[in-house]
Protein backbone atom coordinates (compact mmCIF):
# COMPACT_ATOMS: atom_id res chain seq x y z
CA UNK A 1 0.00 0.00 0.00
CA UNK A 2 1.17 3.57 -1.00
CA UNK A 3 0.70 5.67 2.10
CA UNK A 4 0.75 9.60 1.42
CA UNK A 5 1.95 11.64 4.13
CA UNK A 6 0.95 15.36 3.69
CA UNK A 7 2.48 18.61 4.75
CA UNK A 8 2.05 20.70 7.02
CA UNK A 9 -1.30 19.29 8.91
CA UNK A 10 -2.42 22.98 9.63
CA UNK A 11 -1.37 26.21 7.95
CA UNK A 12 -3.03 29.66 9.13
CA UNK A 13 -2.38 32.02 5.98
CA UNK A 14 -4.52 35.47 5.14
CA UNK A 15 -6.31 36.18 2.41
CA UNK A 16 -3.89 37.18 -0.82
CA UNK A 17 -1.00 35.38 -0.06
CA UNK A 18 0.19 32.50 -1.46
CA UNK A 19 0.78 28.76 -0.37
CA UNK A 20 2.28 25.30 -1.61
CA UNK A 21 0.96 22.33 0.34
CA UNK A 22 2.89 18.70 -0.07
CA UNK A 23 2.23 15.28 -0.66
CA UNK A 24 4.91 12.72 -0.30
CA UNK A 25 4.32 8.74 -1.18
CA UNK A 26 6.10 6.08 0.21
CA UNK A 27 6.55 4.17 -3.43
CA UNK A 28 6.67 6.02 -6.44
CA UNK A 29 3.26 6.84 -8.12
CA UNK A 30 3.24 5.82 -11.63
CA UNK A 31 2.80 7.63 -14.24
CA UNK A 32 2.11 11.06 -11.89
CA UNK A 33 -1.73 9.14 -11.24
CA UNK A 34 -1.85 12.10 -8.35
CA UNK A 35 -4.77 14.04 -8.04
CA UNK A 36 -5.60 16.75 -5.10
CA UNK A 37 -9.27 17.40 -3.84
CA UNK A 38 -10.56 20.21 -1.71
CA UNK A 39 -13.51 19.02 0.98
CA UNK A 40 -14.96 22.75 2.66
CA UNK A 41 -17.44 21.55 5.63
CA UNK A 42 -20.08 20.07 5.26
CA UNK A 43 -19.59 19.79 1.34
CA UNK A 44 -18.00 16.78 -0.70
CA UNK A 45 -14.67 16.44 -1.65
CA UNK A 46 -14.50 18.43 -5.52
CA UNK A 47 -11.43 17.41 -8.03
CA UNK A 48 -9.04 20.20 -8.15
CA UNK A 49 -5.64 18.24 -10.10
CA UNK A 50 -5.53 15.35 -11.36
CA UNK A 51 -2.62 13.64 -13.41
CA UNK A 52 -0.38 15.32 -10.70
CA UNK A 53 -0.60 18.75 -12.96
CA UNK A 54 -3.96 19.07 -14.90
CA UNK A 55 -6.73 21.17 -13.63
CA UNK A 56 -10.02 20.04 -13.77
CA UNK A 57 -12.68 21.65 -15.27
CA UNK A 58 -13.89 25.20 -13.82
CA UNK A 59 -11.20 25.20 -11.22
CA UNK A 60 -9.54 28.71 -11.35
CA UNK A 61 -5.59 29.22 -12.47
CA UNK A 62 -4.61 30.35 -8.94
CA UNK A 63 -4.31 26.65 -8.30
CA UNK A 64 -1.61 24.35 -9.97
CA UNK A 65 -0.18 20.95 -9.39
CA UNK A 66 3.26 19.75 -9.53
CA UNK A 67 5.41 17.11 -8.99
CA UNK A 68 6.12 13.09 -10.16
CA UNK A 69 7.95 10.68 -8.34
CA UNK A 70 7.36 10.74 -4.89
CA UNK A 71 6.90 14.17 -4.19
CA UNK A 72 4.12 16.18 -4.94
CA UNK A 73 2.55 19.64 -4.55
CA UNK A 74 -0.33 21.80 -4.64
CA UNK A 75 0.39 25.55 -5.04
CA UNK A 76 -2.50 28.32 -4.44
CA UNK A 77 -0.60 30.99 -5.81
CA UNK A 78 -3.53 34.00 -4.06
CA UNK A 79 -5.91 33.01 -1.19
CA UNK A 80 -9.42 33.95 -1.60
CA UNK A 81 -11.58 33.37 1.37
CA UNK A 82 -13.36 30.50 -0.46
CA UNK A 83 -10.27 28.69 -0.47
CA UNK A 84 -10.00 27.50 3.28
CA UNK A 85 -10.60 24.26 3.54
CA UNK A 86 -8.76 21.16 3.98
CA UNK A 87 -7.15 19.38 0.55
CA UNK A 88 -6.22 16.00 0.01
CA UNK A 89 -3.83 14.50 -2.22
CA UNK A 90 -4.93 10.83 -3.61
CA UNK A 91 -3.18 8.24 -5.57
CA UNK A 92 -4.81 6.01 -8.12
CA UNK A 93 -2.41 4.25 -10.10
CA UNK A 94 -1.75 0.61 -10.68
CA UNK A 95 -1.21 0.02 -6.82
CA UNK A 96 -4.36 -0.79 -4.84
CA UNK A 97 -5.97 0.47 -2.33
CA UNK A 98 -6.25 4.33 -4.12
CA UNK A 99 -4.79 5.87 -0.96
CA UNK A 100 -5.42 9.78 0.42
CA UNK A 101 -3.51 11.63 2.49
CA UNK A 102 -4.29 12.67 5.92
CA UNK A 103 -5.00 16.04 4.33
CA UNK A 104 -3.91 19.35 5.47
CA UNK A 105 -6.17 22.14 6.65
CA UNK A 106 -5.87 25.63 5.59
CA UNK A 107 -7.06 28.30 7.78
CA UNK A 108 -7.70 31.93 8.22
CA UNK A 109 -4.99 33.52 10.41
CA UNK B 1 -25.25 17.52 -16.50
CA UNK B 2 -23.01 14.48 -14.91
CA UNK B 3 -24.92 13.73 -11.39
CA UNK B 4 -24.56 10.95 -8.41
CA UNK B 5 -27.34 11.19 -6.14
CA UNK B 6 -27.60 8.96 -2.90
CA UNK B 7 -30.02 7.46 -1.09
CA UNK B 8 -30.81 9.14 2.56
CA UNK B 9 -29.66 9.13 5.80
CA UNK B 10 -29.77 6.00 7.45
CA UNK B 11 -29.97 4.92 11.24
CA UNK B 12 -29.31 1.59 11.92
CA UNK B 13 -28.11 -0.95 15.17
CA UNK B 14 -25.33 -3.34 15.16
CA UNK B 15 -25.55 -6.92 13.53
CA UNK B 16 -28.16 -5.02 10.72
CA UNK B 17 -27.86 -5.30 7.22
CA UNK B 18 -27.65 -2.19 4.92
CA UNK B 19 -27.77 -1.18 1.23
CA UNK B 20 -27.01 2.19 0.08
CA UNK B 21 -26.80 3.62 -3.45
CA UNK B 22 -25.88 6.10 -5.85
CA UNK B 23 -27.78 7.12 -9.17
CA UNK B 24 -26.08 7.81 -11.85
CA UNK B 25 -27.92 10.83 -14.64
CA UNK B 26 -26.28 12.25 -17.53
CA UNK B 27 -23.50 10.27 -18.88
CA UNK B 28 -23.15 6.65 -19.98
CA UNK B 29 -23.60 4.93 -17.06
CA UNK B 30 -21.42 1.63 -18.12
CA UNK B 31 -18.60 3.04 -18.85
CA UNK B 32 -17.14 5.06 -16.22
CA UNK B 33 -15.74 3.63 -13.03
CA UNK B 34 -17.40 4.79 -9.77
CA UNK B 35 -15.77 4.48 -6.40
CA UNK B 36 -16.64 4.31 -2.79
CA UNK B 37 -14.95 6.77 -0.14
CA UNK B 38 -15.50 6.88 3.70
CA UNK B 39 -15.37 9.63 5.93
CA UNK B 40 -15.16 9.09 9.70
CA UNK B 41 -16.67 12.01 11.64
CA UNK B 42 -13.92 14.36 11.98
CA UNK B 43 -11.66 12.91 10.12
CA UNK B 44 -9.95 12.20 6.45
CA UNK B 45 -11.02 10.51 3.48
CA UNK B 46 -10.39 6.62 2.86
CA UNK B 47 -10.47 4.57 -0.26
CA UNK B 48 -13.38 1.78 0.17
CA UNK B 49 -13.04 0.41 -3.39
CA UNK B 50 -14.05 0.94 -7.23
CA UNK B 51 -16.42 -0.58 -9.71
CA UNK B 52 -16.71 -0.53 -13.66
CA UNK B 53 -20.57 -1.39 -14.17
CA UNK B 54 -20.26 -2.15 -17.81
CA UNK B 55 -19.08 -5.48 -16.53
CA UNK B 56 -19.23 -5.20 -12.37
CA UNK B 57 -14.96 -5.54 -12.51
CA UNK B 58 -14.57 -4.93 -8.67
CA UNK B 59 -11.18 -3.41 -6.65
CA UNK B 60 -11.45 -3.58 -3.33
CA UNK B 61 -9.10 -1.82 -0.67
CA UNK B 62 -7.87 -4.92 1.49
CA UNK B 63 -8.86 -3.08 4.78
CA UNK B 64 -12.59 -3.77 3.74
CA UNK B 65 -12.56 -6.54 1.64
CA UNK B 66 -15.00 -8.83 3.00
CA UNK B 67 -16.43 -6.49 5.02
CA UNK B 68 -18.18 -4.31 1.83
CA UNK B 69 -19.84 -5.28 -1.08
CA UNK B 70 -19.74 -2.93 -4.06
CA UNK B 71 -22.14 -3.72 -6.87
CA UNK B 72 -24.03 -2.18 -10.02
CA UNK B 73 -27.37 -2.34 -11.43
CA UNK B 74 -26.55 -1.13 -15.21
CA UNK B 75 -30.69 -1.50 -16.01
CA UNK B 76 -31.30 1.64 -13.63
CA UNK B 77 -27.79 3.45 -13.71
CA UNK B 78 -27.28 2.53 -10.11
CA UNK B 79 -24.16 1.61 -7.75
CA UNK B 80 -24.27 -0.06 -4.28
CA UNK B 81 -22.40 -0.30 -1.45
CA UNK B 82 -23.57 -2.65 1.21
CA UNK B 83 -22.65 -4.58 4.65
CA UNK B 84 -24.00 -7.75 6.25
CA UNK B 85 -23.40 -6.75 9.68
CA UNK B 86 -23.19 -3.40 10.43
CA UNK B 87 -20.50 -2.65 13.49
CA UNK B 88 -20.97 0.71 15.55
CA UNK B 89 -17.36 1.51 13.60
CA UNK B 90 -19.20 1.78 10.46
CA UNK B 91 -20.89 5.38 11.24
CA UNK B 92 -19.60 7.51 8.94
CA UNK B 93 -20.57 9.20 5.65
CA UNK B 94 -19.76 7.51 2.47
CA UNK B 95 -19.21 8.99 -0.45
CA UNK B 96 -19.62 7.48 -4.32
CA UNK B 97 -17.83 8.90 -6.82
CA UNK B 98 -17.28 9.14 -10.83
CA UNK B 99 -14.19 8.48 -12.88
CA UNK B 100 -12.59 10.36 -15.08
CA UNK B 101 -12.62 10.58 -19.12
CA UNK B 102 -9.44 9.18 -19.93
CA UNK B 103 -7.13 6.71 -18.96
CA UNK B 104 -5.16 8.81 -17.01
CA UNK B 105 -7.64 10.08 -15.09
CA UNK B 106 -9.97 7.15 -14.87
CA UNK B 107 -9.48 6.20 -11.47
CA UNK B 108 -9.72 9.70 -10.21
CA UNK B 109 -12.88 11.16 -8.91
CA UNK B 110 -14.40 14.02 -11.33
CA UNK B 111 -17.83 14.03 -9.95
CA UNK B 112 -19.00 13.30 -6.35
CA UNK B 113 -22.79 12.27 -5.27
CA UNK B 114 -23.63 14.34 -1.94
CA UNK B 115 -22.95 11.85 1.03
CA UNK B 116 -25.05 9.15 3.02
CA UNK B 117 -24.86 9.69 6.60
CA UNK B 118 -24.58 6.06 8.24
CA UNK B 119 -25.01 5.95 12.00
CA UNK B 120 -24.90 2.50 13.88
CA UNK B 121 -26.00 2.59 17.38
CA UNK B 122 -27.37 0.13 19.75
Amino acid sequence: EIVLTQSPDTLSLSPGEGTTLSCRASQIVDSSYLAWYQQRPGQAPRLLINAASSRATGIPDRFSGGGSGTDFTLTISRLEPEDFAVYYCQQYGSSLPHTFGQGTKLQIK
Amino acid sequence: EVQLVQSGAEVKKPGESLKISCKGSGYSFTKYWIGWVRQMPGKGLEWLGIIYPGDSDVRYSPSFRGQVTLSADKSINTAYLQWGSLKASDTAMYYCARGGDTPLVAWSFRYWGQGTLVTVSP
